[in-house]
């Protein structure tokens, strides 16, 4: 079965910490693909990042980065120099087709509070 | 303008009412979803449409129906609505299944 799991709930840092944010999925998929999403507290969703499962490059995007390793089935966030305005909760999610069916899991999301 | 608009934003109903949330979207894409997100438990999707005459059940569809009015256009109707589908729902389209989802502003359905 697929499933995504982002065991922190929430995480607390102080302004201009590094916080990593962990992601762990599983399947039984050969192609399958990876997001970021970002909830900020107005509550629309907002896409941060797409990964398939045929590109392990990491990436970074400003303060943003992030490290996709399929030895361990992780896709994980790191935020360098938080700002307050990373307040939010983020999502994992995956994608792909189980036996014909289209699948799109969401992680748990963890709440990210970055205080001045 | 916002890609995705969804209405109404905010609804409040009884037991047993039949209500619809819609979802208009302007980005083009054939691939349209509706999910639901609950706290603690993330976005769970409710169904899915990959074009006007494509329609599919997501993970949690018992209770709900949908219908593609258009490509720009997918409803989510509550037949019988019920004290448990209070949520927060969302609509969303992507341009293909690898894509990334652009979400709408969501709906805050409460159901007493």
């Amino acid at each position: 079965a697929q499933k995504v799991t982002q065991a922190q709930t929430e995480i607390s840092v102080v302004e201009k910490e590094d916080v990593t944010l962990d992601c762990v999925y599983e399947t039984r998929d050969t192609t399958y693909y990876l997001f970021w999403y970002k909830q900020p507290p107005s509550g629309e969703l907002v896409f941060l990042i797409r990964r398939n499962s045929f590109d392990e490059q990491n990436e970074i995007s400003g303060r943003y980065s992030w490290n996709f390793q399929k030895s361990t089935s992780s896709f994980n966030f790191t935020i360098t120099a938080s700002q307050v305005v990373d307040s939010a909760v983020y999502f994992c999610a995956l994608s792909g087709f189980i036996s014909g069916t289209y699948k799109y899991i969401f992680g748990t999301g963890t709440r990210l509070k970055v205080l001045a | 303008d916002a890609d995705v608009t969804q209405t109404p934003r905010n609804r409040i109903t009884k037991t047993g009412k039949r209500i619809m949330l819609e979802c208009s979207q302007t980005k083009g894409h054939d691939r349209m979803y509706w999910y639901r997100q609950d706290p603690g438990l993330g976005l769970r999707l409710i169904y899915y449409s990959f074009d006007v005459k494509d329609i599919n059940k997501g993970e949690i569809s018992d209770g709900y129906s949908v219908s593609r009015q258009a490509q720009a256009k997918f409803s989510l109707s509550l037949e019988s609505a019920i004290p448990n589908q209070t949520a927060l729902y969302f609509c969303a389209t992507s341009g293909a299944l690898e894509a990334e989802q652009y979400f709408g502003p969501g709906t805050r359905l409460t159901v007493t």
